[in-house]
């Protein structure tokens, strides 16, 4: 399993553009890159996943750069309930199971 | 909401005590997940039930085993506790594949 690098902490204002860059050298081709949210005490939540380029949902971006040796997990205009744990993971879309690091914790102030 | 529930939410037992943990998946989820959460710390796998089979396990003593149901609810059981068994104990269900897996409020269990 591919192992992930990421920063273990990172500060913003409430209405500002976060970007959480997530290193993954040994990326095998048929792995995916998938973001889990979590808040105290309670489940990881999916967030968005994504294979190549860019992938954009209701709740963030993802970038890969054709390399797919790193992505950028893009959270716009975040907000105080943003304040979590975001990991990022690395793995097939077979009967795997997910390896989490110990994610990057977001803390947003107003 | 998730769908994925799991019982008790908090448990504090003594050590050399035995638990079951419970967790009903998510509709049409045939696939669960188990992951004990220390903290500070993200997840970390314990085993995995596909259609009532275990289908992968991590590096956990088998002190910690399982069971999944026909309707593919699931059980952790642990016994022997120890204190460093003091953690959240998340469950997850999918479809059989890992992305896309929903989690559970977790059981956060003490051991004393």
């Amino acid at each position: 399993l591919a192992k992930t690098t990421q920063p273990i902490s990172m500060d913003s204002y409430e209405g500002q553009e976060v970007n959480i860059t997530c290193s993954h050298n040994n990326i095998a081709t048929n792995d995916y890159i998938t973001w889990y949210q979590q808040f105290p005490s309670q489940g990881p939540r999916f967030i968005i996943q994504g294979y190549k380029t860019k992938v954009t949902n209701e709740v963030a971006s993802l970038f890969i750069p054709a390399d797919r040796k790193s992505s950028t997990l893009s959270l716009p205009r975040v907000s105080l309930s943003d304040t979590a744990v975001y990991y990022c993971l690395v793995g097939d879309r077979g009967y795997s199971t997910l390896t989490f690091g110990k994610g990057t914790m977001l803390l947003v102030s107003p | 909401e998730t769908g994925v529930t799991q019982s008790p939410t908090h448990l504090i037992k003594t050590r050399g005590q035995q638990v079951t943990l419970r967790c009903s998946s998510q509709s049409g989820h045939n696939t669960v997940s188990w992951y004990q959460q220390a903290l500070g710390q993200g997840p970390q796998f314990i085993f995995q039930y596909y259609r009532e089979e275990e289908n992968g396990r991590g590096n956990f003593p088998p002190r910690f085993s399982g069971l999944q149901f026909p309707n593919y609810s699931s059980e952790l059981n642990v016994n022997a506790l120890e204190l460093d068994d003091s953690a959240l104990y998340l469950c997850a269900s999918s479809m059989g594949r890992a992305e896309g897996a929903f989690f559970g409020q977790g059981t956060r269990l003490t051991v004393v």
